[in-house]
């Protein structure tokens, strides 16, 4: 039982360039959200899905795009990498409403 | 939407000693209230929450109040101990949001052997 897995751990991007970061659990778990973290700044919702075949918008979600594959699966995109998105990212799933949030290990990622 | 604020930003406390942490709260639709703990370079990992029809509760020496006149909610944790020293966040999930959870900007503690 692997709980959250999410890759890669690290990745540097020059600006403008893309990539997609993968998230999947194996606790059948129906919500799975993308947040990030930065220094002094909490954790900040980018975007979530409540269920398989939904994906909503969080507080930050401006610069990326969200594909909820399957149950077990949710990617999180940036299409045109921006400085501003040197963050680390971390992928969280949840069995029900408010319940608790499963985090992965967390994405370094730095834009230059 | 919610806003969650959290104070203080850093706490040291001589080990043995108390730690307070505090948060607010805006949105009175908010019905649930988790704290993680997040060690350095590790993940945010649940600790203790509250829902908004309890006034306390305590897990061996972690405890969480919450305030629902007042929108605020409190993290103690008594006889600190070296291993308790890591980024605390509190949070707040509003029953009208679908799934989302909001969290404050953490807080760093420090406990000094």
């Amino acid at each position: 039982n692997a709980g959250v897995t999410q890759t890669p751990k690290f990745q540097v991007l020059k600006t403008g360039q893309s990539m997609t970061l993968q998230c999947a659990q194996d606790m059948n778990h129906n919500s799975m959200y993308w947040y990030r973290q930065d220094p002094g700044m909490g954790l900040r919702l980018i975007y979530y899905s409540a269920s398989e075949g939904t994906t909503d918008k969080g507080e930050v979600p401006n610069g990326y795009n969200v594909s909820r594959l399957n149950k077990r699966e949710f990617s999180l995109r940036l299409e045109s990498a921006a400085p501003s998105q040197t963050s680390v990212y971390f992928c969280a799933s949840s069995g029900v409403n408010t319940g608790e949030l499963f985090f992965g290990e967390g994405s370094r990622l730095t834009v230059l | 939407g919610e806003n969650v604020e959290q104070h203080p930003s850093t706490l040291s406390v001589q080990e043995g000693d108390s730690a307070v942490i505090k948060c607010t709260y805006s949105d009175s639709a908010s019905n649930y209230f988790p704290w993680y703990k997040q060690e350095l370079g590790k993940r945010p990992q649940l600790i203790i929450d509250i829902r908004s029809n309890v006034g306390e509760k305590k897990d061996q020496r972690i405890a969480v109040t919450l305030n629902k006149t007042a929108k605020h909610f409190s993290l103690h944790i008594t006889e600190t101990q070296p291993e308790d020293s890591a980024v605390y966040f509190c949070a707040a999930h509003p029953s009208n949001t679908g799934n989302q959870f909001y969290f404050g900007t953490g807080t760093s503690l420090t406990v000094i052997p």
